[in-house]
């Protein structure tokens, strides 16, 4: 069975700074990983994701993610945090079936 | 991507009752699903639509209380019957494109 955990459930972050965000998951055949935002009120964003290729990946907003297939992880990465990144983060694990196992989800707040 | 739209944006329903929820999409997709967001929660998929079959519930959902219709490949509905408190959720609908889901700006749902 697939699943997906992200260890940190709030992450308080200051404006400017440097933001990553975990994300593990378990899968038995090559997985497809996402990123999703949720702000407040606001359906799911994509933010990136991975198929295959090239293990780091581009997304909207400035985020980045790198997959590590040897440690099973797809962990988000932003250089600076503007005060509009505070939102709800979903990571996601896929597959040939189409069906998606989400993660719990980490909270990022960003203080002035 | 995709523009998907759901219908009603919220709603408070009273236990008994049932409500139908809309989606519809920008696009032909023939992959469509269902999601429920308990408050405070991640996603946990209800099923799958696919456009001329039946669809297919995820354990621990059944037709009866959560029937779906997918009548062309741009619009679905999501039934939520018999409603009691614990049904109050964001219900978020998806389309698949290219093997990613994009999401609609979900259903708030209030059973009182």
């Amino acid at each position: 069975a697939q699943s997906v955990t992200q260890p940190d459930i709030h992450i308080t972050v200051s404006e400017g700074a440097s933001l990553e965000l975990r994300c593990n998951y378990s899968y038995g055949a090559t997985p497809y990983l996402f990123w999703y935002v949720q702000s407040p009120g606001q359906g799911l964003q994509l933010l990136l994701k991975y198929f295959s290729g090239d293990t780091l990946v581009q997304g909207i907003k400035g985020f980045e993610a790198e997959f590590k297939r040897s440690q099973s992880s797809f962990n988000l990465r932003k250089p600076s945090v503007h005060w509009s990144d505070a939102a709800e983060y979903f990571c996601a694990v896929g597959g040939s079936d189409y069906k998606l196992s989400f993660g719990a989800g980490t909270t990022v707040t960003v203080r002035a | 991507s995709a523009v998907i739209s759901q219908k009603p944006s919220r709603d408070i329903c009273q236990r008994g009752t049932s409500l139908t929820i809309q989606c519809q999409v920008d696009s032909q997709v023939t992959m469509m699903f269902w999601y429920r967001q308990q408050p405070g929660q991640s996603l946990t998929l209800i099923a799958t639509a696919n456009q001329g079959s039946e669809a297919t519930y995820e354990s621990g959902f059944v037709i009866d209380k959560f029937p779906i219709s997918r009548p062309n490949l741009t619009f679905s509905t999501l039934t939520v019957s018999n409603m009691s408190p614990e049904d109050s959720s964001i219900y978020l609908c998806s389309v698949d494109l290219g093997d990613t889901q994009y999401f609609g700006p979900g259903t708030r749902l209030t059973v009182l």
